[in-house]
């Protein structure tokens, strides 16, 4: 079965413009979450997804930041007028929850989008 | 909310020793834990997973961690070192509500040959 995927795999922008990255989790993974990884940083919690909603969207540095998520699938993470600071590697994550409250924490991650903000 | 300290930032052990590396986390309740390892430009793969068990966890490639719940710690171990761990390895906790995961900043294990 296919893994996590997210496309880019690289994204070089200039400082002012909007950038969507893309991820396409497990196929019957409930649950979606984002984090950025900094040069010589550990992984940020940026949101996490149950179906289509958000819960909690504190992780999101600054409002320049959203995500959505349809279909319960594919999630989409939209950040607008880019910083340099905005530079770091995306990765996504998805794990297995039922609605029956068993949960498999275990979170399968993609390979990431590398994005440099020039 | 949760916090995770990996003690070391780069670790060094010779082919063949033992591997230790340190993992602190603060929580008030009894959380889950993870051990996670990154190689040279590939995604994160789940080592082992802490969930109320055993105690002792082992995990894949020989790595095992030990839960200890009085010293709120979570330390990755193998008893030897082999070239192709080297890797950058994080820790990372869980509430039982599994919403939110909280990563330590990652120790990288180089090994010497």
């Amino acid at each position: 079965g296919a893994g996590v995927s997210q496309s880019p795999s690289n994204k070089v922008t200039e400082k002012g413009k909007d950038v969507e990255l893309r991820c396409d989790p497990i196929s019957g993974h409930t649950a979606l979450y984002w984090y950025r990884q900094s040069l010589g940083q550990g992984l940020e919690f940026l949101i996490y997804f149950q179906g289509n909603s958000a819960p909690d969207k504190s992780g999101l540095p600054s409002d320049r930041f959203s995500a959505e998520r349809t279909g319960g699938s594919v999630s989409t993470l939209t950040i607008q007028r880019t910083q340099q600071e905005d530079s770091a590697v995306y990765l996504c994550a998805s794990s297995l929850k039922t609605l029956a409250g068993g949960y498999s924490y275990e979170q399968y991650f993609g390979p990431g989008t590398r994005l440099t903000v020039t | 909310a949760q916090s995770v300290t990996q003690l070391g930032s780069h670790v060094s052990v010779s082919e063949g020793a033992l591997v230790l590396l340190r993992c602190n986390y603060s929580s008030s309740v009894p959380p889950y834990l993870f051990w996670y390892v990154q190689y040279p430009n590939q995604g994160l793969q789940l080592l082992l997973k802490y969930t109320s068990a055993a105690t002792l966890v082992k995990g894949i490639n020989g790595f095992e961690a030990e839960f200890k719940k009085s010293e709120t710690s979570f330390h990755l171990t193998k008893p030897s070192a082999h070239m192709s761990d080297a890797a950058e390895y994080f820790c990372a906790v869980s509430e039982n509500t599994g919403n939110q995961f909280y990563f330590g900043t990652g120790t990288s294990l180089t090994v010497i040959p």
